[in-house]
């Protein structure tokens, strides 16, 4: 079964700066996906961003992008330039990529990080 | 024009009564899911339908029943609830998209319901 672990329950960051979230996860399948999510206190779930196990280029998104260690098993989220409007919960997910059987479709996600943002 | 909405937001209840949230996608998705978060955030799947035929059926409780009546709707009713299943329950779409050999299914959630058992 797949596990995903967030080791930092807490983070916080000054305004303007960069802050560095931890996700790491246990697989034995080669092809997956895996995602960031935030969570602020409306409760929303936004995704911010994704990275195919496939694709050795890490993704980035804006201000927000991830380091992917495939052979590590790890993939954290660095966010630059950090704003007041990002403070939030983040989540860490994993996907199965093939189509069909039972675990088709799982999201299995990570205990969540918060995030506070210093003015 | 909500993409994901739930009905309804908030819902509090006694122990051992029964009850339904519904969720509604416009996005023209095929599969949709439950997701239950719990009182320390942890989010977990519940269930998934694709098509309206059942896919995931995680370690639920058979008080838990998901009904599609078609595939843009994916309600959840709960029978004889418990103090336990005071949460926030997540209702989520997606639709399968071939990159090459694999496929990807971004996921987009609900509001969120949160369900208090008292």
């Amino acid at each position: 079964a797949q596990t995903v672990t967030q080791s930092q329950p807490e983070m916080s960051v000054q305004e303007a700066e960069t802050v560095t979230l931890s996700c790491t996860y246990d697989t034995s399948e080669s092809d997956y996906y895996l995602f960031w999510y935030k969570q602020p206190p409306s409760r929303q779930m936004i995704l911010v961003i994704r990275q195919e196990a496939y694709k050795q280029q890490n993704a980035t998104e804006n201000r927000f992008s991830v380091n992917f260690q495939k052979a590590a098993k790890s993939f954290s989220l660095k966010i630059s330039d950090s704003q007041l409007g990002d403070a939030a919960m983040y989540f860490c997910a994993y996907g199965a990529a093939n189509a069909g059987g039972t675990s088709y479709g799982k999201l299995t996600f990570g205990q969540g990080t918060i995030l506070t943002v210093h003015p | 024009d909500t993409a994901v909405s739930q009905t309804p937001k908030y819902l509090v209840t006694q122990m051992g009564n029964d009850k339904s949230i519904k969720c509604e996608q416009n996005l023209g998705h095929d599969t949709m899911y439950w997701y239950k978060q719990d009182s320390k955030k942890f989010l977990k799947i519940m269930f998934s339908y694709n098509n309206k035929e059942l896919i995931i059926n995680e370690t639920v409780p058979n008080r838990f029943s998901p009904k599609s009546p078609d595939k843009a709707h994916l309600n959840l009713h709960i029978n004889s609830l418990e103090l336990g299943d005071s949460a926030v329950y997540f209702c989520a779409s997606s639709q399968e998209e071939r990159i090459s050999l694999s496929s990807y299914n971004e996921q987009f959630f609900g509001p969120g319901t949160r369900l208090t058992v008292l």
